[in-house]
């Protein structure tokens, strides 16, 4: 079964400064997605960001890119200038591509935005 | 676009009774999902469901939960005899079906939180 670990509780940044949070996850498959969504205070669980394991390029949103490392199941993401509105639960997220439509989440990060 | 509807957004039931939440997917859209979160937790799959048809319940506890998506009207996840652990806040995520393409975009509703006194 596939698990996704995220191994900092919470984290803190100042604002405009570059924070990265860190996931790892385990799975035998060479397909799957992988995902970063955020979590404010509302509940309401807002997609940040995609990667499909088949493209080598690392994706990029805005202030907010990723750190894919296929190899090392690794898929960190990193936040540039930060702002107080990016505080919120951070959660990764993998998913098979060809079956299984369930994601699985990671545990989750508490992002604190000094101001 | 409207997006996904959940309701209620907030639910007390007392041990015993039955809850029933219901989530209206985005237009066009006839994959539902549903999640949950205990709190301090991250957010646990359910139940994948299209429309009449229940594809994946491999996450369903065995006994009290069930889930329906019928052809006209909105996705319901019903627990019946309501337990003190069933308090969570219960996600449901909906993604459309694109001609030739395994759907992936999961798009989340607000939640429902469920309390059992």
């Amino acid at each position: 079964a596939q698990t996704v670990t995220q191994s900092q509780p919470e984290m803190s940044v100042q604002e405009a400064e570059t924070v990265t949070l860190s996931c790892t996850y385990d799975t035998s498959e060479s397909d799957y997605y992988l995902f970063w969504y955020k979590q404010p205070p509302s509940r309401q669980m807002i997609l940040v960001i995609r990667q499909e394991a088949y493209k080598q390029q690392n994706a990029t949103e805005n202030r907010f890119s990723v750190n894919f490392q296929k190899a090392a199941k690794s898929f960190s993401l990193k936040i540039s200038d930060s702002q107080l509105g990016d505080a919120a639960m951070y959660f990764c997220a993998y998913r098979h591509m060809e079956y299984g439509n369930k994601l699985v989440f990671g545990a989750g990060t508490i992002l604190r935005v000094k101001s | 676009n409207a997006g996904v509807m959940q309701n209620p957004r907030h639910l007390v039931r007392r041990r015993g009774q039955e809850a029933r939440l219901r989530c209206s997917p985005m237009k066009g859209h006839s994959h539902v999902y549903w999640y949950r979160q205990l709190p301090e937790e991250g957010l646990k799959f359910m139940v994948y469901l299209q429309k009449e048809n229940i594809i994946d319940e491999s996450g369903m506890p065995k006994e009290r939960f069930s889930a329906e998506f019928p052809k006209e009207g909105p996705s319901i996840l019903r627990i019946q005899q309501v337990v003190r652990g069933d308090s969570a806040a219960y996600f449901c995520a909906s993604s459309p079906v694109i001609e030739g393409q395994v759907p992936y975009e999961q798009y989340f509703g607000p939640g429902t939180r469920l309390t059992v006194t």
